[in-house]
């Protein structure tokens, strides 16, 4: 049975970095048929699939458009999760994110294990 | 990519059936057999109940069903519950930089 948790700050000033962390346990973040994804979800965008990170002889990463530029998604194996940073935050940011495994078993690859989420507010 | 687009809000009386759309265009939802449907209570991480359109996950209820027809994918639920009350949202997954896109979301009410 997979977990995924969750930690980060939930407050942020504009203009700084958000760094959130998901630690995998009944999982590897390394296994050859699942990718780590975040999400987020707000009242003006619903949810919203930010980027993803996963092996396949080699560490790939892909990003939503919308925040490609200020998103990097890195695997850490030693401690076996994954994390989020967002650089130059707006308000326009503010929202729960979620970290999710997708899983390759299936071609729609659908995302069967979510973190906790994390409020995150930036705010002057 | 733009939003699949769901109605806003679905409501039923207990025992019923309802049927929540997702309407994508013909280079997502209608060129695939990729849709996923999501179950989400407030306050909960989202739960997965349907993949490849049709099947669902281990224990999830029998009462979830999905089906598609060109542009348009289709949740059902039967026999709906109060527990049924929650976010539902579709997605559709494509093989591109940009996999994954979420539809706008329903709530569903139990009367």
């Amino acid at each position: 049975q997979v977990q995924l948790q969750q930690s980060g700050p939930g407050l942020l000033q504009p203009s700084q970095t958000l760094t959130l962390t998901c630690v995998i346990s009944g999982d590897s973040v390394s296994r050859n048929n699942a990718a780590w994804n975040w999400i987020r979800q707000s009242p003006s965008r619903g949810l919203e699939w930010l980027g993803r990170t996963y092996y396949r002889s080699r560490w790939y990463r892909d990003y939503e458009v919308s925040v490609q530029g200020r998103i990097t998604i890195n695997p850490d194996t030693s401690k076996n999760q994954f994390s989020l940073q967002l650089n130059s935050v707006t308000p326009d940011d503010t929202a729960l994110y979620y970290c999710a495994r997708a899983n390759y078993n299936s071609p729609s690859v659908p995302f069967d294990s979510w973190g906790q989420g994390t409020p995150v507010t930036v705010s002057s | 990519q733009s939003a699949l687009t769901q109605p806003a809000s679905v409501s039923g009386s207990p025992g019923q059936s309802i049927t929540i759309s997702c309407t994508g265009t013909s280079s997502d939802i209608g060129a695939y057999t990729f849709v996923s449907w999501y179950q989400h209570h407030p306050g909960e991480a989202p739960k997965l109940i349907l993949y490849d359109v049709t099947y669902r996950p281990s224990g999830v209820s029998n009462r979830f069903s999905g089906s598609k027809s060109g542009n348009t994918a289709s949740l059902t639920i039967s026999g709906l519950q109060a527990e049924d009350e929650a976010d539902y949202y579709c997605s559709s997954y494509t093989n591109t930089i940009s996999p994954y896109v979420f539809g706008t979301g329903t709530k569903v009410t139990v009367l």
